[in-house]
């Protein structure tokens, strides 16, 4: 098993800017989960999906995130417009109900 | 508010056993326990899990007091690689959302 798959790896982009980070799940895992790691504020639970439907976005810090999972196997988080306070690790994960949760390497995002 | 309380680092020697405190005082009668550990420049890692027994796998024991208001992660082995970040966390079900507190930085010396 492949394991959760992130990309980028590394992204370094300019204040203003699209991001798009993409992510997929482990085949058959039901739930999805994005967190953001920063050293100020440790990892933070940012949104999940529960067969491709969002649960609780309710860590979405603004209107300038947003998330979609259009099929079980594909998950986006996207920031528009980008600002340096964004920057961090974004960490995608997964898991069946009841079962272990799976974290990918996660993308490192600098907004300069 | 993750509402477990670990201490935020702790130091073992190498090949020494290593017992990693967390408390939850408040927790519900269908909270599970659950422990990941974060290795540098990785995304964190399922370690361990229990409900009201003692666990242990491959990697870890988790001993969990009679009251359930604590716990302990217990290496028996230290090595070099299982410096991390350990973070307690308590969830109603073990593949639902986590919510990540502080967690113990762990250094193990050689």
């Amino acid at each position: 098993d492949a394991g959760v798959i992130q990309s980028p790896r590394h992204e370094v982009t300019e204040m203003g800017q699209e991001v798009t980070l993409r992510c997929k799940p482990i085949s058959g895992h039901d739930y999805l989960f994005w967190y953001r790691q920063t050293m100020m504020r440790g990892l933070e639970l940012l949104i999940y999906f529960n067969n491709n439907v969002p649960i609780d976005d309710s860590g979405m810090p603004e209107d300038r995130f947003s998330a979609k999972m259009p099929n079980a196997s594909f998950s986006t988080l996207k920031i528009q417009p980008s600002e340096p306070r964004d920057s961090a690790v974004y960490f995608c994960a997964s898991s069946s109900t009841g079962n272990t949760i799976y974290f990918g390497e996660g993308s490192w995002l600098t907004v300069v | 508010d993750a509402k477990t309380t670990q201490p935020n680092s702790m130091e073992s020697n190498e090949e020494e056993p290593v017992h990693l405190p967390c408390n939850h005082s408040t927790i519900s009668g269908t909270d599970y326990i659950h422990w990941y550990r974060q290795l540098p420049s990785q995304g964190p890692e399922y370690v361990i899990h229990g409900l009201t027994s003692n666990v242990n796998n491959r990697m870890a024991s988790l001993a969990i007091a009679e009251d359930r208001k604590s716990s302990t992660l217990i290496l028996h082995r230290a090595t070099l690689r299982d410096a991390a970040v350990y973070y307690c966390i308590r969830a109603y079900n073990a593949g639902n959302m986590l919510t990540f507190g502080g967690g113990t930085r762990l250094m193990v010396k050689p």
